[in-house]
């Protein structure tokens, strides 16, 4: 029973199309995230959603515009991609323990976008 | 502010060999590290984590020791497998679950 789902997994469109990544998570967690990573391996968070609310907003481009239907789910929507828009892109969940100590982050499996 | 700092990659190590991976980092208080592992075409997974100065995280024969004098979480193998190779992710965890993770290091282990 996956923990944190993706779809799809692969995702190739032509630059100025709209696309969007969806994002489950059937954990019970509060808080969920969406990460960039490029083709060197680095990470960089996107958005953090707490409850339904965005929580983090990193300095991502207005075309990027996360969407959070419930707390089980965090879309992501692209608006006129770009080239360097290409990247696998991974969302991820996760629920403070006690005190608001931060704990362990589920990650889905990625969504490999390639913009052409 | 936070940050994290690992060593650049790619290690490339024999089977059976010793392996560090270097992880320092900066931030104010007591947060929580973490050591994640991302396998060829797969999500990243939690491999340890500790949660105040002193704690041994450890899973798989990984080991790592949350050191707040030299604000370093090193991650530590005694005996390195083919299976082990991977990108490997130091990160920091803050209150209401703020991370930041480092560059990531990617391991070839060799047989």
């Amino acid at each position: 029973d996956t923990a944190v789902s993706q779809t799809p997994k692969y995702l190739v469109t032509q630059m100025g199309n709209d696309k969007s990544i969806k994002c489950e998570q059937n954990l019970g967690h509060d808080t969920m995230y969406w990460y960039k990573q490029d083709s060197k391996k680095f990470l960089k968070i996107m958005f953090s959603y707490n409850n339904k609310e965005l929580i983090i907003n990193e300095t991502v481009p207005n075309r990027f515009s996360p969407k959070s239907p419930d707390k089980a789910h965090l879309n992501l929507h692209i608006n006129s991609l770009e080239l360097g828009d290409s990247a696998v892109y991974f969302c991820a969940s996760s629920q403070e323990s006690a005190g608001g100590r931060p704990d362990t982050q589920y990650f889905g499996p990625g969504t490999r976008l390639t913009v052409l | 502010g936070n940050s994290v700092t690992q060593m650049e990659g790619p290690v490339t190590l024999s089977e059976e060999a010793f392996l560090t991976i270097n992880c320092t980092y900066t931030a104010t208080g007591y947060p929580s590290l973490f050591w994640y592992v991302q396998y060829p075409g797969e999500g990243l997974q939690l491999l340890l984590k500790a949660t105040k100065a002193d704690d041994k995280g450890s899973n798989k024969g990984f080991e790592a020791t949350y050191r707040k004098e030299t604000t370093s979480f090193h991650l530590e193998k005694g005996s390195v497998q083919v299976s082990d190779s991977a990108v490997y992710f130091c990160a920091l965890g803050r209150n209401f679950n703020k991370f930041y993770f480092g560059s990531g290091t990617k391991l070839n282990v060799k047989p």
